[in-house]
């Protein structure tokens, strides 16, 4: 079945620094990638997505590229903000009939110190 | 449009009671799932939802339920409560067309 390995965490950076969680995956075919975000105390929030290979998606100063050839959607970020401090999950969804069925990496706890 | 909306945000029960959490998808989207998550696991898929009709089931045991309603409500049922069910509990709702899931702010249960 589909599975996502994420860098181990926590990470800790001081404002400016730049920014790389890494995400690799095993999946059947070219599944859509998504980055989630989870602020302390909310519901997980899209962070960005990718639908096919080569693709960059971005938002918020973040960015991740879709690699087939190293099955990896790697997020980054060139100066991160104090207000980036949460959790950054990586996902993939199972395709088929298993549409709503996410398979999540672990999480990657990210603080950003002023 | 309003997001997904999850009732209530947070419950404290006792061992052996059982637990209703309530999942209002965005207008519109007809698939709903659910997830626990806790520090020891992460994120675990717990069922999915689409037309009233459960499509999905994750590795729970069967104290966990759920349903939908015809207007895409959602709810999940844990009976029988233990400890380790202390999580939080994330609803997600999306459509077919572009496999996006919207997730709510979670329902933090927590069992004593």
């Amino acid at each position: 079945g589909n599975s996502v390995t994420q860098m181990e965490g926590p990470v800790t950076l001081s404002e400016e620094a730049f920014l790389t969680i890494n995400c690799t995956y095993t999946a059947t075919g070219y599944p859509s990638l998504f980055w989630y975000v989870q602020y302390p105390g909310e519901g997980l929030q899209l962070l960005l997505k990718a639908t096919k290979a080569d693709d960059k998606g971005s938002n918020k100063g973040f960015e991740a590229t879709y690699r087939k050839e190293t099955t990896s959607f790697h997020l980054e970020k060139g100066s991160v903000q104090v207000s980036d401090s949460a959790v950054y999950f990586c996902a993939l969804p199972p395709g088929g009939t298993s549409y709503g069925k996410l398979t999540f990496g672990q999480g990657t706890i990210l603080t950003v110190h002023p | 449009k309003a997001g997904v909306t999850q009732t209530p945000r947070y419950l404290i029960k006792t061992r052996g009671q059982q637990v209703t959490l309530s999942c209002s998808p965005i207008s519109g989207h007809r698939s709903v799932s659910w997830y626990q998550q806790t520090p020891g696991q992460g994120l675990q898929f717990l069922f999915e939802y689409f037309s009233e009709t459960q499509r999905n089931k994750g590795n729970f045991p069967g104290r966990f339920s759920g349903r939908q309603f015809s207007n895409s409500r959602s709810e999940m049922n844990v009976s029988t409560l233990e400890l380790g069910d202390s999580a939080l509990y994330l609803c997600a709702s999306g459509r077919l067309a572009d496999n996006e899931q919207f997730f709510g702010p979670g329902t933090r249960l927590t069992v004593l």
